[in-house]
């Protein structure tokens, strides 16, 4: 039971453009979501998190978006660049215990 | 201020054997987390523990253990390895049981 989805398995996008990194969740109870960042051979580094009180968190070039009534939410990277190309994971909890759900990952790719 | 490091980076064990990884939290951190993350999966929540007690398990089997000692690193065992067990087991230590978790490079086990 995948309770939170990233459709897309990779993305590839031009320096300076627009990043979008969608993510789809199930679970109802949830009420914090968070992004996190992956380069190869290095443990995720967080990136952006949001509260479910909340539609919109933004620092610098990264925005969260949050759509409850849709389980959906949206990470924007303005502008992209090049050492953006990472796996980019979104995930979830609820409160009481950090047992954060992750998302299968999106590879974005920033080409110069 | 040292982040989280885990060891050994790399390992390869033989079905049914037994294995012990190790995690030493980032400093004042109480809080540590494990996740198995198999191939094109994101990270899967195993267990957490916080101040020496287990607070908390995924869907993880018995044979799935750990420990969390006085200084607040962690171990991680796997009895009665299987090749499905195959992985990269992250671990991430936060300053308590629900804030942002920080996440060390990963230990790489093969079973073959």
């Amino acid at each position: 039971d995948q309770q939170v989805k990233q459709n897309s398995p990779s993305l590839s996008v031009q320096e300076g453009r627009i990043s979008i990194l969608n993510c789809d969740y199930t679970n109802s109870m949830f009420d914090y979501f968070l992004w996190y960042k992956k380069y190869p051979a290095e443990g995720p580094t967080f990136l952006i998190s949001i509260s479910s009180i909340k539609d919109k968190n933004e620092d610098g070039r990264f925005t969260v978006f949050l759509n409850k009534s849709a389980k959906h939410l949206s990470l924007h990277i303005v502008p992209s660049q090049p050492g953006d190309s990472a796996v980019y994971f979104c995930a979830a909890y609820s409160g009481g215990y950090q047992k954060v759900t992750f998302g299968t990952g999106t590879k974005l790719q920033v080409i110069p | 201020e040292t982040g989280v490091t885990q060891s050994p980076t790399h390992l390869i064990k033989t079905r049914g054997q037994q294995v012990t990884l190790r995690c030493s939290s980032q400093s004042g951190h109480n809080t540590v987390s494990w996740y198995q993350q198999a191939l094109g999966q994101g990270p899967q929540f195993i267990f957490q523990y916080y101040r020496e007690e287990e607070n908390g398990r995924g869907n993880f089997p018995p044979r799935f253990s750990g420990l969390q000692f006085p200084n607040y690193s962690s171990e991680l065992n796997v009895n009665a390895l299987e090749l499905d067990d195959s992985a990269l087991y992250l671990c991430a230590s936060s300053v308590d049981r629900n804030t942002e978790a920080f996440f060390g490079q990963g230990t790489r086990l093969t079973v073959v």
